[in-house]
Formats: structure tokens, C-alpha cells, sequence
């Protein structure tokens, strides 16, 4: 199972829009609405901020919001605050023996 | 409040065999699925291998597979990843995450523990 497909990096500055995609296919991202999203700070454990493609769990801000589109996903950070500045992850369940596949990772600078 | 709490990590030789635990709390853990979940320095992370709640169903990354494996016990409220000839690539942080309906790999994390296979 490959790794789903996401940008090395992405920017903005404060309070500017930045959307992060993640490519997969039709076994994994456009095979179920179960994609979700993780922020990691560095040497830290990653948190959940998306889950079922665009619910957010209990605390995480509603500048994060997620969507699909067949096999790709994306995550828009809306007003971009200085603690969004970490690495995001996106991860898709793949079936059953799969189970679940991460992306490869994208760094959100904030300028 | 949820925690979770690796431990077991630390230098084995290529080869060798450790295993890790993550212990529970805060909530009811025999009703929750698990993962490991893990990430070699500096790269992304690598989903490793899930347990049922019950213990009954197991899935393993095809990286993984024959050589690690996953229990748990519900009454010690403790997971548990036994790994087995172990490679450099192995090396890693090691997390363990709570699953849930919703399909994710992990609704909490622990902080997780470090692996390092070398001679």
C-alpha cells in the first residue's frame, strides 16, 4: 500500500488561507469518507483535528475544515494563527486488511 | 482524561527482539480499538498494526507482518506490540493511538517511545 500523495510544504501568512491536498485512490481516499487529519508540533505526538473527511473532534478551531473530491482530499487552514506552524498528515482508511494508509506530509510555514 | 503511556523502548541489535507496552487510563479501554502507529526519525508516519477491542480481530502492515505482534489485555488495561527480528529500519518512534468508529487511527496518542535497532 503506497502512501498517500500530499505536498512537502505550505505557507501563508497571518490570518491568510492555506489548503494542503492529499491524493490517493479509489482503495483508499475515494473508497470511503473516512479520511482524517493530524497536526504534529515538533517532538510531539500528533493530534487529530479532521475526521470523516470534514468533522472536527471537541476543541480543534473552525478555521480548520476539510473536504473530498473522488480520490483526493484537502485540508484548508483558515486565518492562519503562528501555532498553526507544524507538519499535517493526512490518513485514509484502506479496507480491511489495509487498514488505514498516512500521507507523506506537509509543513505549514507561517510567514 | 484520556491517557495514554509508552514504554519499552530503547537500543536492540539488529535481529533482536523488544517489546513495548502502553498503558491506559481515563477511559474504558476494553470498548476501544488500538493502534501502533510509528515514525522513523525525520519522516512521516507509518501505520504498524490494529487490535479489536475484544483482542479478536489483528492487522498488520505488510512491513511488519511475521514479525510483530500486537495483544492486549483488557483487564490490565494495557496494549502491548511484541517485536521480532528486528531491522535498522525498524528504527522509529513508536505510538500507540485509541481507534474508534469513526475510523481513525488514533482520537489520542501517547507520547510515544523510541526504538533503535543497531549494532
Amino acid at each position: 500500500q503506497s502512501a498517500l500523495t500530499q505536498p512537502p510544504s505550505a505557507s501563508g501568512s497571518p490570518g491568510q488561507s492555506v489548503t494542503i491536498s492529499c491524493t490517493g485512490t479509489s482503495s483508499d481516499v475515494g473508497g470511503y469518507n473516512y479520511v482524517s487529519w493530524y497536526q504534529q508540533h515538533p517532538g510531539k505526538a500528533p493530534k487529530l483535528m479532521i475526521y470523516e473527511v470534514s468533522k472536527r473532534p471537541s476543541g480543534v478551531p473552525d478555521r480548520f475544515s476539510g473536504s473530498k473530491s473522488g480520490n483526493t482530499a484537502s485540508l484548508t487552514v483558515s486565518g492562519l494563527q503562528a501555532e498553526d506552524e507544524a507538519d499535517y498528515y493526512c490518513s485514509s482508511y484502506a479496507g480491511s486488511n489495509t487498514r488505514y494508509v498516512f500521507g507523506t506530509g506537509t509543513k505549514v510555514t507561517v510567514l | 482524561e484520556v491517557q495514554l503511556v509508552e514504554s519499552g523502548g530503547g537500543l536492540v541489535q539488529p535481529g533482536g527482539s523488544l517489546r513495548l507496552s502502553c498503558a491506559a487510563s481515563g477511559f474504558t479501554f476494553s470498548s476501544y480499538e488500538m493502534n501502533w502507529v510509528r515514525q522513523a526519525p525525520g519522516k512521516g508516519l507509518e501505520w504498524v498494526s490494529y487490535i479489536s477491542s475484544s483482542g479478536s480481530t489483528i492487522y498488520y502492515a505488510d512491513s511488519v507482518k511475521g514479525r510483530f505482534t500486537i495483544s492486549r489485555d483488557n483487564a490490565k488495561n494495557s496494549l502491548y506490540l511484541q517485536m521480532n527480528s528486528l531491522r535498522a529500519e525498524d528504527t522509529a518512534v513508536y505510538y500507540c493511538a485509541r481507534g474508534n468508529t469513526a475510523m481513525v487511527t488514533g482520537d489520542y496518542w501517547g507520547q510515544g517511545t523510541l526504538v533503535t535497532v543497531s549494532s
